[in-house]
């Protein structure tokens, strides 16, 4: 069985960082890219960055561009964002998701981060 | 960048009944098209991806259709479990991959 668990989320000031990890097992982690969605409170779905399966890779929303960085430790099994620069509208819940051909075929949990002072 | 539009926003259907939501690509997507659903406080939940292709262990009565700019998710007899917000998903053009703004199905 696929599982996913977010961990990292915080309340964190304006301008300020965190960091989340997914851990990923049930699956061979190195073999398939992964992404992280978010989606702020009420509010829809919004993907945030990717990274190819060796990690070579990473696409990122403008939103993000330039504050966020995505990561992998294929030996852990385990996805990174590192998140500098927190604004307000960064706020939401952080979703890791296993890309299969562009689509997401299995989440985790999500875990919540706020930016507020 | 893709838009995607989904209509209507929100939908008031009785159980039992039938439930069609759609979705619009602002340039086709080809089959690229997956759909998702999400209950309160749970994550998104794949349901249909290639437009059509159900996921692992979804009810035969939810059925997707389209391509190109249109596309439709039909649930044909709603269930109790099925009131959730629904999502599509285009993953022909990306970065980014783009998403509908979300169809609300409520119990009437």
């Amino acid at each position: 069985e696929v599982q996913l668990l977010e961990s990292g989320g915080a309340l964190v000031q304006p301008g300020g960082s965190l960091s989340l990890s997914c851990a990923a097992s049930g699956f061979i982690f190195s073999t398939y890219a992964m992404s992280w969605v978010r989606q702020a409170p009420g509010k829809g779905l919004e993907w945030v960055s990717t990274t190819g399966s060796s990690g070579a890779s990473t696409w990122y929303a403008d939103s993000v561009k330039g504050r966020f960085t995505l990561f992998r430790d294929n030996s852990r099994n385990t996805l990174y964002l590192q998140m500098n620069t927190l604004r307000a509208e960064d706020s939401a819940v952080y979703y890791c998701a296993k890309v299969y051909d562009g689509h997401f075929d299995n989440w985790g949990q999500g875990t919540l981060v706020t930016v507020s002072s | 960048e893709i838009v995607m539009t989904q209509s209507p926003a929100s939908l008031s259907v009785s159980p039992g009944e039938r439930a069609t939501l759609s979705c619009r690509a602002s340039q086709s997507v080809s089959n690229k098209l997956a759909w998702y659903q999400q209950k309160p406080g749970q994550a998104p939940k794949l349901l249909v991806y290639g437009a059509s292709t159900r996921a692992t262990g979804i009810p035969a009565r939810f059925s997707g259709s389209g391509s190109g700019t249109e596309f439709t998710l039909t649930i044909s007899s709603l269930q109790s479990e099925d009131f959730a917000v629904y999502y599509c998903q285009q993953y022909n053009h990306w970065p980014p991959c783009t998403f509908g703004q979300g169809t609300k199905l409520e119990i009437k």
